[in-house]
């Protein structure tokens, strides 16, 4: 069984602040996606990587940044916190190809007071 | 940029009474994906429909894929209360790129 581990559940972070989010998978799959969840906007795509060191912007990008240095790890960076920042961050993993479901860590609930 | 429309965004039912969201893209899909995501937890993949006018059931639910295969639904039969949650729609288009609609959230009272 897939799983996806995202380090931590819960976070509150100060405006400004440089905030990572990690996320593990022990399956080998090459494709790994940062999504960030609000009511009633569904999953947007924030960014993904279909390899390691590579990485590709998804639909809202602005304010985060990605790290990519192992093919099981996948890093989420805020550069420097901000309000509209709060959200629940969801990581998820993908074999290759059109065809693969998304596999679904647990999430990240982050509030930047 | 592809758009995919998720409605309703919330349906209140009575146990045993049906449920049925809709989920339309303003593009042509290649295939589209349904996930259940249980209060507190995380989405978690149900199905994958990717051939035109494609329906495929899992118990009490029914999915269909549109003959354009823009728009797809899910309808549950006789809902229990173990099906709360919310449900999401996900198109992916030629490019490869997946797109969730904005989920329906399912409330279930005893």
């Amino acid at each position: 069984d897939v799983k996806v581990t995202q380090s931590s559940r819960y976070l509150v972070k100060r405006t400004g602040e440089k905030v990572f989010l990690e996320c593990v998978q022990d399956m080998d799959h090459e494709n790994m996606f940062w999504y960030r969840q609000d009511p009633g906007l569904g999953l947007r795509l924030i960014y993904f990587s279909y390899d390691v060191k590579m990485k590709e912007k998804g639909d809202i990008p602005e304010g985060y940044s990605v790290s990519r240095e192992k093919k099981e790890r996948f890093s989420l960076i805020l550069e420097s916190a901000s309000t509209n920042q709060t959200s629940m961050y969801l990581c998820a993993s993908s074999l290759p190809g059109g065809n693969s479901p998304l596999h679904f860590g647990n999430g990240t609930r982050l509030t930047v007071t | 940029g592809q758009q995919v429309m998720q409605i309703p965004q919330y349906q209140h039912v009575q146990e045993g009474e049906d449920f049925t969201t809709y989920c339309n893209s303003s593009t042509t899909l290649s295939n589209i994906q349904w996930y259940k995501q249980r209060p507190g937890g995380h989405p978690v993949f149900l199905i994958q429909l990717v051939k035109s006018g494609e329906v495929k059931k899992q118990k009490r639910l029914t999915f269909q894929f549109g003959e354009a295969k823009k728009n797809s639904s899910l309808h549950i039969t006789a809902t229990q209360t173990t099906d709360v949650g919310t449900y999401f729609c996900a198109g992916r288009n030629a490019g490869n790129m997946l797109t969730f609609g904005g989920g329906t959230r399912l409330m279930v009272k005893p």
